[in-house]
């Protein structure tokens, strides 16, 4: 079954860089497109970056462009988001997700199907 | 960029009550949408896409409609399993983004 696990939260100092992984099974991670996504504390979703089956196109939400970095590693199955200049308003949880449809898999919609339980991120000093 | 715009962000409802949520688009998104439910302290669920196409699984007493900017959720003869809080989230063009979501909680 479809798994994925984030991880590489923790506690960072604004201005510090932070580096989140999310492991992903259960599936041909090389055919699918991935995203994060995240949720500061009693807040709503934030559509964060996605980033294309093959890393070749990536977008992101403006309050985290020039300062975010996706990227996957296919050979490992993993998905990452660089996060440099960190802020207090990056403090949330950071969930990866699937997009709903993968190259030459089929499926009913591309809008993000599987997701991770998240890792939590803290901008504190 | 796209923005959405959800309302209510809160409502009071009974067991068997008919619920709407409303998501409007700053421009037509023709039926790129979809709904997510998330409970505390677990990831979103989808339940619905491309405006009203019903997950699988999901029970029948939800249903979306609208297409271009205006787009409801309705949850008819809601059950105690529904409280929750829901989003949208459109995905016409990137970046994508989520309503501000609608909590609804138990009178």
């Amino acid at each position: 079954q479809v798994e994925l696990v984030e991880s590489g939260g923790g506690v960072v100092q604004p201005g510090r860089s932070l580096r989140l992984s999310c492991a992903a099974s259960g599936f041909s991670f090389d055919k699918f497109g991935m995203h994060w996504v995240r949720q500061a504390p009693g807040k709503g979703l934030e559509w964060v970056a996605v980033i294309r089956y093959d890393g070749t196109e990536k977008y992101y939400a403006d309050s985290v462009k020039g300062r975010f970095a996706i990227s996957r590693d296919n050979f490992k199955n993993t998905l990452f988001l660089e996060m440099d200049t960190l802020r207090g308003e990056d403090t949330a949880i950071y969930y990866c997700a699937r997009h709903g449809i993968g190259i030459g898999v089929p499926g009913a919609s591309v809008l993000l199907d599987f997701w991770g339980q998240g890792t939590v991120v803290t901008v504190s000093s | 960029d796209i923005q959405m715009t959800q309302s209510p962000s809160s409502l009071s409802a009974s067991v068997g009550d008919r619920v709407t949520i409303t998501c409007r688009a700053s421009q037509g998104i023709r039926n790129d949408l979809g709904w997510y439910q998330q409970k505390p302290g677990k990831a979103p669920k989808r339940l619905i896409y491309g405006a009203s196409n019903l997950e699988g699984g999901v029970p029948s007493r939800f249903s979306g409609s609208g297409s271009g900017t205006e787009f409801t959720l309705t949850i008819n003869c809601l059950q105690s399993e529904d409280f929750a809080t829901y989003y949208c989230l459109h995905h016409n063009s990137y970046p994508w983004s989520f309503g501000q979501g609608t909590k609804v909680e138990i009178k």
